[in-house]
């Protein structure tokens, strides 16, 4: 079958770093997504990866490695808006959307 | 405003009632998709269009009816309503095709309760 597994829940310091990782089984892989999801709201693209390596946005970056199913998130300068849930989603044979169920960052002062 | 709004924001109704959500887009995107998420918080996607063309739908029960009267449109119509409907349910939308046709612009959701 098709999975994704993500921590459900991490915990950081505004102004520290945090990783967030993911790893999935699909069948077949066209690329691995990234979305962010604040609590009652729409979920909003952050980043994909199709092949290997790190992907850097500002202070978002994506890292995948299709060889061992894995992805992360890192997030760096954390600032306390960054508290939300991140999905990863990987794109199938089929490419559809396959969906984890979301890591609940909470960032503390 | 550029975005994919959909209505309405909450939506709250008995078992068995019949109801409607509505979806608009003014990106210009030629792809809506309708996605349910649950309490568990996985998204689920149900339906897919592409100009008009349904190109997914994934085992929903034939309770959940699409309906698509133009690329800037997918409305969602559920028939007898059951207490597992109860759900977020998210319409979004995106361009072109392959591996960045899965960047999704997401309404803001419609939360149904159903009693």
């Amino acid at each position: 079958g098709q999975n994704i597994d993500q921590p459900t829940e991490m915990t950081a310091t505004e102004g520290a770093i945090v990783q967030i990782n993911c790893t999935y089984q699909t069948s077949g892989f066209n690329g691995l997504f990234w979305y962010q999801q604040h609590a009652g709201e729409a979920p909003t693209f952050l980043s994909y990866n199709v092949l290997d390596g790190l992907e850097e946005k500002g202070r978002f970056s994506s890292f995948l490695s299709r060889s061992k199913g894995y992805s992360y998130l890192l997030l760096k300068e954390l600032q306390m808006k960054d508290s939300a849930s991140y999905l990863c989603a990987a794109l199938d044979s089929n490419y559809q959307l396959i969906w984890g169920a979301g890591t609940k960052l909470i960032i503390k002062p | 405003d550029t975005a994919v709004s959909q209505t309405p924001k909450y939506l709250v109704t008995q078992m068995g009632n019949d109801k409607s959500i509505k979806c608009e887009q003014n990106l210009g995107h030629d792809t809506m998709y309708w996605y349910k998420q649950d309490s568990k918080k996985f998204l689920k996607i149900m339906f897919s269009y592409n100009n008009k063309e349904l190109i997914i739908n994934e085992t929903v029960p034939n309770r959940f009816s699409p309906k698509s009267p133009d690329k800037a449109h997918l409305n969602l119509h559920i028939n007898s309503l059951e207490l597992g409907d109860s759900a977020v349910y998210f319409c979004a939308s995106s361009q072109g095709t392959g591996t960045g046709a899965n960047v999704l612009t997401f309404g803001a959701g419609s939360r149904l309760t159903v009693l």
